[in-house]
C-alpha cells in the first residue's frame, strides 16, 4: 500500500520567515495531494490541494509543489504568522474511491 | 450548512469495556471515514462507509467496527479496550461526486476517548 514520510516533525520559524514542508510517498499511481492544517484543539481542515496534472499551485501566502517523478511534494509558507502556528499534515490518494493515506504531521511553531 | 459533528465529544471508559461513537455528516455527503489521532502516529485510517456498506478498511484489529445508517450517519464501536485505545477519534465526510475523482475530506471535531 501506499506509504507517506513527512519531514520535518517539528519546525521552528521566525514571524516573517518562510517554513517549507516536504512530503515523500511510494506509489506512483497517486494522484491527489492535499494539505490539512490542524489548531490546537480544533479539527484538521483543508488549506490547499494539488493534482497530479499540476506542478505547482498557490494561494496567497501558501503554495504546493509537485515532483511526481521523485515521488515528492511540499508546502511552503511564506511571510508566516504567528496564527499559522499549527500541525500540518500531507496526505495522498489515487483512483478508485481509496482512501487517503497521511504523513505523520509537521508542528509548525511561528515565533514572534 | 452544518458541519460535522461527533458525539460525545469526549468518553472515559475503563480496559476491558466497548464504546460506540457517533458521527453525523454534512447534509448531502454520502461517504463517512473514521480515523485514529494519536501524538506518535498521526491520522491513521480505520474504514470508510459508502451507502451503508463499508468500502474501506485500515489495518486496525477486529475489535474496531462501524456502520452506517439509511441517513449516512455512522457510528464506530469498539470493544474489549485496551490502553492503547486512547485517542483521538476523528470522523470525516465526503460529497463522493463521481465526475470528480477527488473528494475534500470534511472533519468532525472528534471524540477524546480515555481508557483507563
Amino acid at each position: 500500500g501506499e506509504n507517506v514520510e513527512q519531514h520535518p516533525s517539528t519546525l521552528s520559524v521566525q514571524e516573517g520567515d518562510s517554513a517549507v514542508i516536504k512530503c515523500t510517498y511510494s506509489d506512483s499511481a497517486s494522484n491527489y495531494f492535499p494539505w490539512y492544517k490542524q489548531e490546537l484543539g480544533k479539527r484538521p481542515q483543508l488549506i490547499i490541494d494539488i493534482r497530479s496534472n499540476v506542478g505547482e499551485k498557490k494561494d496567497q501566502r501558501i503554495a504546493v509543489t509537485l515532483n511526481k517523478t521523485a515521488k515528492h511534494f511540499s508546502l511552503h509558507i511564506t511571510e508566516t504568522q504567528p496564527e499559522d502556528s499549527a500541525v500540518y499534515f500531507c496526505a495522498v490518494t489515487y483512483p478508485g474511491n481509496t482512501p487517503l493515506v497521511f504523513g505523520k504531521g509537521t508542528r509548525l511553531s511561528v515565533i514572534a | 450548512k452544518a458541519g460535522v459533528t461527533q458525539t460525545p465529544r469526549y468518553l472515559i471508559k475503563t480496559r476491558g469495556q466497548q464504546v460506540t461513537l457517533s458521527c453525523s455528516p454534512i447534509s448531502g455527503h454520502r461517504s463517512v471515514s473514521w480515523y485514529q489521532q494519536t501524538p506518535g502516529q498521526g491520522l491513521q485510517f480505520l474504514f470508510e462507509y459508502f451507502s451503508e456498506t463499508q468500502r474501506n478498511k485500515g489495518n486496525f484489529p477486529g475489535r474496531f467496527s462501524g456502520r452506517q445508517f439509511s441517513n449516512s450517519r455512522s457510528e464506530m464501536n469498539v470493544s474489549t479496550l485496551e490502553l492503547g485505545d486512547s485517542a483521538l477519534y476523528l470522523c470525516a465526510s465526503s460529497f463522493n461526486r463521481v465526475e470528480v475523482p477527488y473528494n475534500e475530506q470534511f472533519f468532525g471535531p472528534g471524540t477524546r476517548l480515555t481508557v483507563l
